[in-house]
């Protein structure tokens, strides 16, 4: 089974902090993904990372930088943390190739920003 | 611009019965076509997929119907159990693309 490990399940920081959510997967994946979700809003994607240091924005990547230094690690940060980024991130990953394959999700994180 | 939509946010239905999801695209290019189930506090688990060289996928329990004419596919669960309350998400893709589509998902209550 695929395991995607996201470092801690609730965070409380403060405005103006520098956070990182640190992500891990274990099946040697190529694509690495960072997502937030909102209620009412789904799922919308920030960054990924289809190799190691290879990175590209999503749809929301304001405020947002991202890590990738080794394969199995994909790291989010932002850069100055605002009351508007309080949310759920989730971490997923995803084998290469061109076949068809499932995003495997990480449990997520909520992220307080007070 | 959604290019993924999930109407009728939230389904009840009676333990046993058959509940029944919908999700319609806009993409042309999608066709890989993905449901996830998240329960509160968690990660989406993804739960089956079809390729649009099929127009239904069976896995237990779960199934989805795929009509390309009208870019809409189905999720079918058979009998609905209690632990299938949980948020529903549609999920689309074109080949060789890594991104995936979302919609924002269904709220499914079964009621024992």
């Amino acid at each position: 089974d695929v395991k995607v490990t996201q470092s801690s399940r609730y965070l409380v920081k403060r405005t103006g902090e520098k956070v990182f959510l640190e992500c891990v997967q274990d099946m040697d994946h190529e694509n690495m993904f960072w997502y937030r979700q909102d209620p009412g809003l789904g799922l919308r994607l920030i960054y990924f990372s289809y190799d190691v240091k290879m990175k590209e924005k999503g749809d929301i990547p304001e405020g947002y930088s991202v890590s990738r230094e080794k394969k199995e690690r994909f790291s989010l940060i932002l850069e100055s943390a605002s009351t508007n980024q309080t949310s759920m991130y989730l971490c997923a990953s995803r084998a290469g190739g061109h076949s068809n394959q499932p995003q495997h999700f990480g449990d997520g994180t909520r992220l307080s920003i007070l | 611009d959604q290019q993924v939509k999930q109407n009728s946010p939230s389904l009840s239905v009676q333990e046993g019965r058959i509940s029944i999801l919908n999700c319609d695209y806009t993409n042309s290019m999608f066709d890989y076509f993905l449901w996830y189930k998240k329960y509160p506090a968690e990660g989406p688990t993804f739960l089956i997929s079809i390729s649009s060289i099929k127009d239904k996928n069976e896995d237990g329990r779960f199934t989805v119907f795929l009509n390309k004419s009208a870019k809409h596919l189905s999720l079918h669960i058979v009998p609905s159990q209690p632990g299938d309350s949980a948020v529903y998400f549609c999920a689309a893709t074109a080949y060789g693309n890594n991104r995936l589509a979302f919609g924002k998902g269904n709220q499914v209550v079964v009621i024992p």
